[in-house]
């Protein structure tokens, strides 16, 4: 079954300090993984696309890897407009639903 | 250009009522997709459509059901209002891709339902 699953559930970090979140997934054939952001109330704000391993992509204080079982989304010097959800999504081949993750939930202290 | 448009944006309901919400897409877009966001489940897959044609569907009851119009316009339609129904509905919209790939998906602002 297609699935995935994003570590940790939550983090807080002070301002400046870069850390990483994690996206594990399982999916019968990638056709490409998504990483949103989304604040509270709000919809998901698009991030980035990767579509196979190896490839990255940057944006701003955000930058997203991917290889064949996970993605990271590094965040570098991150500033307190930064603390938001981050969520991971996967699409298969031959559909067209993202599955996602249950998110990052992350607070950058001041 | 205007993004993805939700109505309306809040819906307070009684148990057995039905409900309908509707979803315009970024011009342009011809795909639009439904999700269901609640605290304990996250995003859940509802359905797609494509061209008005149905192409995906969640694992969900059938008291929820969608349709897409001609200007790619879409609605969802929910009957028999359960308090587990309570959520945020949000509805994405994109372009077909090329190659086997997908253009990412845009979201609008949702649907908060409450179910009374």
């Amino acid at each position: 079954e297609d699935q995935v699953t994003q570590s940790p559930e939550a983090l807080r970090l002070q301002e400046g300090e870069s850390s990483s979140l994690n996206c594990s997934y399982t999916v019968s054939g990638l056709r490409g993984l998504f990483w949103y952001r989304q604040d509270p109330g709000k919809g998901p704000e698009f991030l980035f696309t990767l579509y196979s391993a190896g490839e990255e992509k940057e944006k701003e204080r955000l930058k997203a890897t991917l290889t064949k079982k996970e993605s990271f989304l590094h965040i570098t010097a991150p500033k307190p407009e930064d603390s938001a959800t981050y969520l991971c999504a996967v699409q298969a081949q031959g559909t067209y639903k993202y599955i996602f993750g249950t998110g990052t939930r992350l607070k950058v202290l001041a | 250009k205007a993004g993805v448009t939700q109505t309306p944006r809040y819906l307070i309901k009684t148990r057995g009522q039905q409900v309908t919400l509707s979803c315009s897409p970024i011009s342009g877009h011809r795909s639009v997709s439904w999700y269901q966001q609640t605290p304990g489940q996250g995003l859940q897959f509802l359905f797609e459509y494509f061209s008005e044609t149905q192409r995906n569907k969640g694992n969900f009851p059938g008291r929820f059901s969608g349709r897409q119009f001609s200007n790619s316009r879409s609605e969802m339609n929910v009957s028999t209002l359960e308090l587990g129904d309570s959520a945020l509905y949000l509805c994405a919209s994109s372009q077909p891709g090329t190659g086997g790939r997908n253009f990412e998906a845009f979201f609008g602002q949702g649907t908060r339902l409450t179910v009374v």
